[in-house]
């Protein structure tokens, strides 16, 4: 069961430099969502989409776009990285939002120098 | 908007002890809360959850936890931990808004157990 992927796994990037961080479901969940995990912060939610064709800011948005590409696909994209974007990022879907759980995936480890 | 309140940053316990995890989250009319563990260099996995119903919700791994609607706390315990329950731990809530829902998570409490 492959449930959420995440690719890649480990990455490193120069500030200014771009990359997309590519996630996929094969549960076809109508909700997906985009979180960054940093010490002591827990889970911040950057962006979601509650279904195809929807996204929404969360709590920290700034510095990327998403982009819901169709069911299965919700990319991350930063288009000039910062250190301060230094973070594990993971992917979650979930059936309905609300009061289903959101299954989650490895997760990407994010370095940006 | 909803938010989550995990006081304890870190809780050690011995092996076979009790330990209770605290969150408390704000208001609401109507709330969904979960809590969710987090294993080493792991993504999370759904805990247990309240939607309604029963306060006293129980979940995997012999954890359970007891929704107080005045308290607005959801607290997780189990009776007796193991060595394998080291993780951490997170509290979320579904917050509403508009039409659509998003889950806001805690900061987190790291369970240490020691043998």
């Amino acid at each position: 069961n492959a449930g959420v992927t995440q690719t890649p796994k480990f990455q490193v990037l120069k500030t200014g430099q771009s990359m997309t961080l590519q996630c996929a479901q094969d549960m076809n969940h109508n909700s997906m969502y985009w979180y960054r995990q940093d010490p002591g912060m827990g889970l911040r939610l950057i962006y979601y989409s509650a279904s195809e064709g929807t996204t929404d800011k969360g709590e920290v948005p700034n510095g990327y776009n998403v982009s819901r590409l169709n069911k299965r696909e919700f990319s991350l994209r930063l288009e000039s990285a910062a250190p301060s974007q230094t973070s594990v990022y993971f992917c979650a879907s979930s059936d309905y939002p609300g009061d289903t759980e959101a299954f989650f995936g490895q997760g990407t480890r994010l370095t940006v120098v | 908007a909803q938010s989550v309140t995990q006081l304890d940053s870190q809780v050690p316990v011995f092996e076979e002890a009790p330990v209770e995890l605290r969150c408390n989250y704000s208001s609401s009319v109507s709330v969904y809360l979960f809590w969710y563990v987090q294993y080493p260099n792991q993504g999370l996995q759904l805990l247990l959850k309240y939607l309604s119903g029963s306060t006293l919700v129980k979940g995997i791994n012999g954890f359970e936890a007891e929704f107080n609607k005045s308290q607005t706390s959801f607290h997780l315990r189990k009776p007796s931990v193991h060595i394998s329950d080291t993780a951490e731990y997170f509290c979320a809530v579904s917050d509403q808004v508009d039409s659509s829902y998003k889950l806001i998570f805690g900061s987190g409490t790291r369970l240490l157990v020691r043998p």
